[in-house]
């Protein structure tokens, strides 16, 4: 049974397309992040929610917006796909985010390819 | 310059061999992370310490407040030990603040 799952798992798409990437956690975890990696492998927080509130929101183009019906999902939606989106985009969750000391447990990734 | 620098950024070993990664960090931090992630892309929480020292079968990590600094040390490594290993850091919201990673292979 996963613990975070994120789908899809690959995404191929052209230009201009609107395409979201969903993740649920069965962890009971209070807070959830996206992050992505980009061609060098390098990994950064895009968003994070705790208890469906919205608590990071870094320099990320306002085509990302982020969703959260409830503790357990964070949607990823992205509008007006550019080239320069594709990455691959991790979900994660851990139980309390605001002591940093609690254990992350991350989805497989979504692989975003922009043609 | 990164707030979390790791080295080597590459490693090739040859089974059998004790292999150590290190980490630097430059922000003040509630906890350190390390993280491997698969040649397949997924990625699993190694440790998480805050002091001292943490062992999970060959795995070993240790941290240095002081200086700034935690090792990841692998004995008796193995080619399935090949991976990037990735340092992070927790911050101050709980997100995680990564180092760009060590991407091991481990030969026969």
């Amino acid at each position: 049974d996963t613990a975070v799952s994120q789908t899809p798992k690959y995404l191929v798409t052209q230009m201009g397309n609107d395409k979201s990437i969903k993740c649920e956690q069965n962890l009971g975890h209070d807070t959830m992040y996206w992050y992505k990696q980009d061609s060098k492998k390098f990994l950064k927080i895009m968003f994070s929610y705790n208890n469906k509130e919205l608590i990071i929101n870094e320099t990320v183009p306002n085509r990302f917006s982020p969703k959260s019906p409830d503790k357990a999902h964070l949607n990823l939606h992205i509008n007006s796909l550019e080239l320069g989106d594709s990455a691959v985009y991790f979900c994660a969750s851990s139980q309390n985010a605001l002591d940093g000391r609690t254990e992350a447990f991350f989805g497989q990734g979504t692989r975003l390819t922009v043609v | 310059k990164n707030e979390v620098e790791q080295s080597p950024q590459n490693l090739t070993a040859q089974e059998g061999e004790f292999i150590t990664i290190n980490c630097s960090y430059s922000v003040g931090i509630s906890a350190l992370h390390w993280l491997q992630q698969h040649p397949g892309g997924g990625i699993v929480s190694l440790f998480m310490l805050s002091s001292g020292k943490k062992k999970h079968g060959r795995l070993i990590a240790t941290i240095n407040i002081q200086e700034k600094h935690s090792s990841l040390h692998i004995t008796a490594s193995h080619p399935r030990d090949s991976a990037v290993y990735i340092c992070a850091v927790g911050g101050s919201q709980g997100n995680l603040i990564f180092g760009k990673g060590t991407k091991l292979s481990v030969k026969p």
